[in-house]
Parts: C-alpha cells; structure tokens; sequence
C-alpha cells in the first residue's frame, strides 16, 4: 500500500478566495486522481492528474475552477478556485499502482464561509 | 452510465450479531469491483477488490463475494470497532472508480 499525505488537513476560507491542496505520495506511482466528497454524500471524481500533462476532468469540473499540477510521480497538486460555501466539501487524494489497487490519503476538509 | 446502489442505507447491529450488506452494480464491462471502510473524518481504507463472478474475499471478520450483478459483504460476529461506513465502487473498461453512497455500520457493545 500507499503512505499519501495531504496539506492541509483542514481550512476555513472566505467566498471569492482560493486554496491549494497538495498531495504526497512515498513512492511514485502511477495513476493519481482528486475526489470531492460532499457532506454526508458519496465520493465525485473531479480529475485525472496527468504527469507532465494536463489533467483530465469529469464531466462538471473545469479547469478554470480545479487547476491541478502533477509535476512528477510522486506529487500532485488541486487549487479551488474563486470559492463559494458550495464548495465546502473534503477533498481527497487517490494513487493507483495498477488498475486494481486504489489507496486514498487522509483528505482535506474545506470550509468555505 | 455506471450505477452503483448501497443498501441498506445504516445498520444497527448489536456485537456478535452477523449481517450483510449489498452492492448491486449497472457497468458496461466490469474490470473490478472495490470495497472500502471510511471512519469519520478520514479517507477510505482500501479492503478488497473483486474481479470475477464467483470470486470470495476474506480479511478478519470481513468477506466479499461477487456475482454479475451484485457484491455482499459479510460481516460475522461483528464488535464496536467494526463500525465504519462501508463503501462499494466499481470500475469498468477504464481506471474510474464510480462509488455507491455507502452504508454506515454501528455495533452496539
């Protein structure tokens, strides 16, 4: 398995701001996502992270508001962008090192008020 | 589009006392199907894939099974620390993982 590690853990932002949350994996792999867990719902895939190039999104996400960077195997980044209290939700990493093993990081839980 | 349906929604069980949960599944051409634990306020603990009707998992008090429309997962002689929401996802001909809305598990001691 997988040690990933997310930062923050936790925020409170304010409407119109944006945060960056990066995601740490111990090794490199090869297959990493971000999800959106809303409250009291389900995990949402909003993207792909592509090595060394653009990311891929689901269908509801757009770069413009979910930048994400992947500048290598083993780190991965996703900005929310211009933030509004709909997107108060956790945030969370996800790395495969093959089709069938899927390890998720702690998550980050965004506030935003 | 893929449809994964949890039920029940929340079980209550009390410790010892043995119970299912079930994950019925709608994908075009299924390559796996995945178990998770979720404690609050943590991300979700990888427990097992499943990859062909017919096939069983076990891993403590907790086996999977798979048929080509469903996967249960057993919980036997469960304890308080057992208590979790249980999420089932599945992935088709692509990497994507398309998760149920889970269901969430409290054994009374």
């Amino acid at each position: 398995s997988a040690v990933i590690s997310q930062k923050p853990s936790r925020d409170i932002c304010q409407r119109g701001t944006s945060l960056t949350i990066q995601c740490q994996v111990d090794s490199q792999v090869t297959m990493m996502f971000w999800y959106r867990q809303q409250p009291g719902q389900s995990l949402t895939l909003i993207a792909t992270a592509n090595q060394g190039s653009e990311a891929t999104y689901e269908s509801g996400f757009v770069i413009d508001k979910f930048p994400i960077s992947r500048p290598n195997l083993t780190f991965s980044t996703l900005t929310v962008s211009n933030m509004s209290p709909e997107d108060s939700s956790i945030y969370l990493c996800s790395v495969g090192y093959s089709y069938y093993e899927q390890y998720f990081g702690p998550g980050t839980r965004l506030t935003v008020t | 589009e893929d449809q994964v349906t949890q039920s029940p929604e929340a079980l209550r069980l009390q410790e010892g006392e043995s119970s299912s949960l079930n994950c019925s599944y709608t994908v075009s051409g299924l390559r796996g199907l995945f178990w998770y634990r979720q404690d609050p306020g943590k991300g979700p603990e990888f427990l097992f894939t499943l990859y062909s009707a017919g096939e069983e998992k076990e891993k403590e008090r907790l086996k999977a099974t798979l048929t080509k429309k469903e996967s249960f997962l057993h919980i036997t002689a469960p304890k308080p620390e057992d208590s979790a929401t249980y999420l089932c996802a599945v992935q088709a001909d692509d990497y994507k993982l398309s998760f149920g809305a889970g269901t969430t598990v409290t054994v009374r001691a």
